[in-house]
């Protein structure tokens, strides 16, 4: 069964603090991305790659950067953790062609900062 | 600014009957439709898709409408079960973006 795998489904942090996010997908897709999802907002593009190494930024990507050094995992960096950074985190991926549209997500990842 | 929206936060339906849930979107450049179910506790799930050339696509027991002139977008699901309660979010992808634009959700509550 294929799937994208988020590592954490619940984080705990302190504000200041670095935080990374992985998400790790088998699917051999070229595209990742990741997404915020706040009650009453819907989702969020936060960044998003379409290569190995490429990122491009999505419409929120202040306070946030992501790494992409192979090609089933994409990972996203909150520098310096704040408390409106609280958030679920979702990891998505897609295949060449298809752009943002069919998204495979992971279960998500509920991070608090406290 | 450019925004996909729904209708309706909170849809409640008897099990059995047909559950209908809408979306308005505005971005006349929007030429891909897509709806995701979201159960509780996992990420949003690829339903049904349609392209803007398009007026109806039928699926297992969903269908998806496209009204292009009052850019409007329906989800029917066929004889709602209890496995149907989730959220409903639609989307639209503007011009083969890597930009997918999703609405706020739409909480289907399918009672017993």
């Amino acid at each position: 069964d294929v799937k994208v795998t988020q590592s954490s489904r619940y984080l705990v942090k302190r504000t200041g603090e670095k935080v990374f996010l992985e998400c790790v997908q088998d699917m051999d897709h070229e595209n990742m991305f990741w997404y915020r999802q706040d009650p009453g907002l819907g989702l969020r593009l936060i960044y998003f790659s379409y290569d190995v190494k490429m990122k491009e930024k999505g419409d929120i990507p202040e306070g946030y950067s992501v790494s992409r050094e192979k090609k089933e995992r994409f990972s996203l960096i909150l520098e310096s953790a704040s408390t409106n950074q609280t958030s679920m985190y979702l990891c998505a991926s897609s295949p060449v062609g298809t752009g943002g549209s069919k998204l495979f997500f992971g279960s998500g990842t509920q991070l608090s900062v406290l | 600014g450019e925004s996909v929206g729904l209708h309706l936060p909170t849809l409640s339906v008897q099990e059995g009957d047909n559950s209908i849930i809408n979306c308005a979107y505005s971005n006349s450049a929007s030429d891909y439709f897509i709806w995701y179910k979201q159960e509780s506790g996992k990420g949003p799930q690829f339903i049904i898709d349609i392209r803007s050339n398009m007026d109806k696509r039928q699926g297992q027991r969903v269908t998806v409408l496209l009204n292009k002139t009052v850019k409007h977008l329906s989800l029917q699901i066929a004889a709602t079960q209890p496995g149907d309660s989730a959220v409903y979010f639609c989307a639209e992808n503007p011009g083969g973006s890597y930009k997918l634009i999703f609405g706020s959700g739409t909480r289907l509550l399918v009672r017993p």
